[in-house]
């Protein structure tokens, strides 16, 4: 079964850079989240789409932004990196037509942002 | 606002053996989800089993069972005859109700438990 895909899966970056991290939604699964896990932390919420807006915002620092496109893909922008940045961050995907709430959550497997 | 507590920090459990790992949330909202996630070293964050707040029986997904007890708001993971690749960090996670019709269910994490098992 197709799953949830993220690119790159490892990133290394200089402080102050520029990266952007891409994540490619299960097939007619509308939502995404975006999830940031610092070492040895749980994940923490950074922000969300669903139908291409954005439907909620988390811990997400001003610094990053993210949209999603129209085939539903979505990219994590993060601008002037700092050494705190270096963290897993996590794509996640669930369908719309669920009820009131979450029933599916799956994740990708992650992209690895080291920054030095 | 929703919390999850996981209370073990690190478990050990000889191979073949049962173990649980405890999970308890606080929420006021009467409708949520309870998800329990594995994240092996290699860092992936692997779904294991849902529970609805309003599901009358406890899920279980082959080896996984969630005892899912909504009055001592519980939900403890249940895995039968422990493998060796079942060691791992678990996550204990919720996600609430959407009824702005946004769309959007964040989950909310535990702090985790390290789960090592035992040849």
């Amino acid at each position: 079964a197709a799953g949830v895909i993220q690119s790159p899966r490892h990133l290394i970056k200089e402080k102050r850079e520029t990266a952007t991290l891409k994540c490619y939604p299960i097939p007619r699964h509308d939502t995404v989240y975006w999830y940031q896990q610092g070492p040895g932390q749980d994940p923490q919420f950074l922000i969300s789409f669903y139908e291409k807006m954005q439907s909620d915002k988390g811990s997400i620092p001003d610094r990053f932004s993210a949209q999603q496109f129209s085939d539903y893909h979505s990219e994590l922008n993060m601008s002037s990196l700092e050494l705190g940045d270096s963290a897993l961050y996590f794509c996640a995907s669930s369908p719309r037509d669920r009820g009131l709430w979450n029933t599916e959550a799956f994740f990708g497997q992650g992209t690895r942002l080291t920054v030095v | 606002a929703q919390k999850i507590t996981q209370t073990q920090p690190g478990m050990f459990v000889q191979e073949k053996e049962a173990v649980t790992l405890d999970c308890t949330y606080d929420t006021s909202d009467p409708s949520y989800g309870l998800f329990w996630y594995k994240q092996p070293s290699s860092g992936e964050m692997i779904f294991l089993i849902y529970q609805g707040s309003y599901d009358q029986q406890n899920a279980t997904e082959g080896r996984y069972s969630l005892n899912f007890q909504k009055a001592r708001k519980s939900a403890n993971l249940v895995i039968s005859a422990s493998q060796l690749g079942d060691s791992a960090m678990y996550f204990c996670a919720m996600s609430g109700a959407s009824y702005s019709g946004a769309g959007s269910y964040q989950l909310t994490f535990g702090k985790g438990t390290k789960l090592s098992v035992i040849p």
